[in-house]
């Protein structure tokens, strides 16, 4: 079966701090990446998705960036911090030869900017 | 441009039925997912419908009347347990999901 492993759990960071976050898939091969922010009483922002090693497509602009070194990692990062950026981040996988993309969630990060 | 409506949130008792709309417009059309989430917690998938109709999960089913652009989550037999958002997401003709706010589901002894 498919699991999907985000990490850290949650996180405080100060403002210009460097951000990275985790996000891992396992028993499926080139699966579709996603990372979504969710603020609070809000809907899901997708920020960037993959679908296939080095391939990242960014949805909105602003400081974060995606990369993708392997197959099935889907990493999160920013250079420097900002207030702005604290909310709920989500990755996501759906399988990559299907049109009908159901996602499955990791359990979350959710960092906090001071 | 696209947009997904859902009402923010709603109020109901255990035992009861519950229906939750939601409205979507999107450029082009490839189905409608609705996704549980409970506070602090991930979404998890619910259901999925690309043809108009009723699809019947246990005690959730989902409408879809692609026409209207119009989708319900209908919740049967409440339980404590039930209280979570939900929420809608359509996929357009790229297939990139159009979320919803999220509908907070309150559920009352």
């Amino acid at each position: 079966s498919q699991t999907i492993h985000q990490w850290p759990a949650t996180l405080v960071q100060p403002v210009g701090s460097p951000l990275s976050l985790e996000c891992t898939v396992e028993g499926t091969s080139n699966p579709n990446l996603y990372w979504y922010r969710q603020a609070a009483g809000r809907g899901l922002q997708l920020l960037f998705y993959s679908v296939g090693i080095g391939q990242i497509s960014s949805e909105v602009p602003q400081n974060l960036s995606a990369s993708r070194p392997q197959d099935r990692q889907f990493i999160l990062s920013s250079k420097k911090l900002l207030l702005s950026d604290s909310g709920f981040y989500l990755c996501a996988w759906s399988p990559g030869d299907s049109g009908a993309n159901v996602l499955t969630f990791g359990a979350g990060s959710r960092l906090t900017v001071l | 441009g696209q947009n997904i409506d859902q009402p923010t949130e709603m109020t109901a008792t255990e035992g009861a039925i519950v229906q939750i709309n939601c409205t979507y417009q999107t450029s082009g059309f490839n189905g409608l997912f609705w996704y549980q989430q409970h506070a602090g917690e991930a979404p998890t998938f619910l259901s999925y419908n690309v043809l108009d109709g009723l699809e019947e999960k246990g005690r959730f089913s989902s409408f879809l009347s692609r026409s209207k652009g119009y989708s319900y989550l209908l919740l049967k037999e409440l339980q404590m347990k039930d209280s979570a958002s939900y929420l809608c997401a359509a996929s357009d003709s790229n297939y990139q999901l159009i979320w919803g706010a999220g509908t907070k589901l309150i559920i009352k002894p």
